[in-house]
C-alpha cells in the first residue's frame, strides 16, 4: 500500500522559512520515472502545484514561486523535503505531497493527508 | 500563465447525470486528470489520461475529451458524490496546472 505523510510546523511567523517533510512508504524514491510533488490549497480556494522531484533528481518549480522554493530528497530515508523562504500570511494553506507515477505524463496519486500551515505573527 | 477553466458549481438531483467541464487551450495536446475532494479530505484521483478510471473508482465516473474541453461525467449521481472536483493538466512545457474547481451539489 502506497502512503505519503506530510510533517512540519503548524505555525510560522512572517519572513520565516518553512520546511516540510513528506515521508513515503510502499514505493521507493529511486523507482524509475517516479516522483513526488508538493501541492497547496489555501482555505476555501483551489489547488496550486508547487514543485516536484523525480528519481533521477530532476526538479521543477512553480514559475511564480521558484525564487522561494527548494525541493530535495533523501532516498535512504524515503523523504522529500520542501523549503519555502520568506513566508507571508497569504501562504497560509494546507500543504499536500503526492506521488507521480510516470514522469512522461504527470498526475498525482495517491495524496498525503495534508498539513495545515498558518502564517501569523 | 496557462489556465484551466471550470464552472464554479453544478447541481443535480440524485440519479441524474452530472457533467463538469474543463477548458484549456493545451488540452488537445495534453492529457487531463480529475480529482474528487470531500470536505476536510485530500483529493482522490477519479479519472486519468482523459478517460481512464483507476481501480476502485465506481463505473459511474467517466471522462471524455473534445478539442479544448474535457468533461467529467457522473452517471446516476449519488449523495456521496457531493464534493469539489478539480481538473488538472499541463501547459505546453509540461508544468502541471489545476482548474479552479467545481462544487457538485446533490439536491
Amino acid at each position: 500500500q502506497v502512503t505519503l505523510k506530510e510533517s512540519g510546523p503548524v505555525l510560522v511567523k512572517p519572513t520565516e522559512t518553512l520546511t516540510l517533510t513528506c515521508t513515503v512508504s510502499g514505493f521507493s524514491l529511486s523507482n524509475a520515472r517516479m516522483g513526488v510533488s508538493w501541492i497547496r490549497q489555501p482555505p476555501g480556494k483551489a489547488l496550486e502545484w508547487l514543485a516536484h522531484i523525480f528519481s533521477n533528481d530532476e526538479k521543477s518549480y512553480s514559475t511564480s514561486l521558484k525564487s522561494r522554493l527548494t525541493i530535495s530528497k533523501d532516498t535512504s530515508k524515503s523523504q522529500v523535503v520542501l523549503t519555502m523562504t520568506n513566508m507571508d500570511p497569504v501562504d497560509t494553506a494546507t500543504y499536500y505531497c503526492a506521488r507521480i507515477q510516470d514522469s512522461s505524463s504527470i498526475w498525482f496519486d495517491p495524496w498525503g493527508q495534508g498539513t495545515l500551515v498558518t502564517v501569523s505573527s | 500563465s496557462y489556465e484551466l477553466t471550470q464552472p464554479p458549481s453544478v447541481s443535480v438531483s440524485p440519479g441524474q447525470t452530472a457533467r463538469i467541464t474543463c477548458s484549456g487551450d493545451a488540452l488537445p495536446k495534453q492529457y487531463a486528470y480529475w480529482y474528487q475532494q470531500k470536505p476536510g479530505q485530500a483529493p482522490v484521483l477519479v479519472i486519468y489520461k482523459d478517460s481512464e478510471r483507476p481501480s476502485g473508482i465506481p463505473e459511474r465516473f467517466s471522462g471524455s475529451s473534445s478539442g479544448t474541453t474535457v468533461t467529467l461525467t457522473i452517471s446516476g449521481v449519488q449523495a456521496e458524490d457531493e464534493a469539489d472536483y478539480y481538473c488538472q493538466s499541463a501547459d505546453s512545457s509540461g508544468t502541471p496546472v489545476f482548474g479552479g474547481g467545481t462544487k457538485l451539489t446533490v439536491l
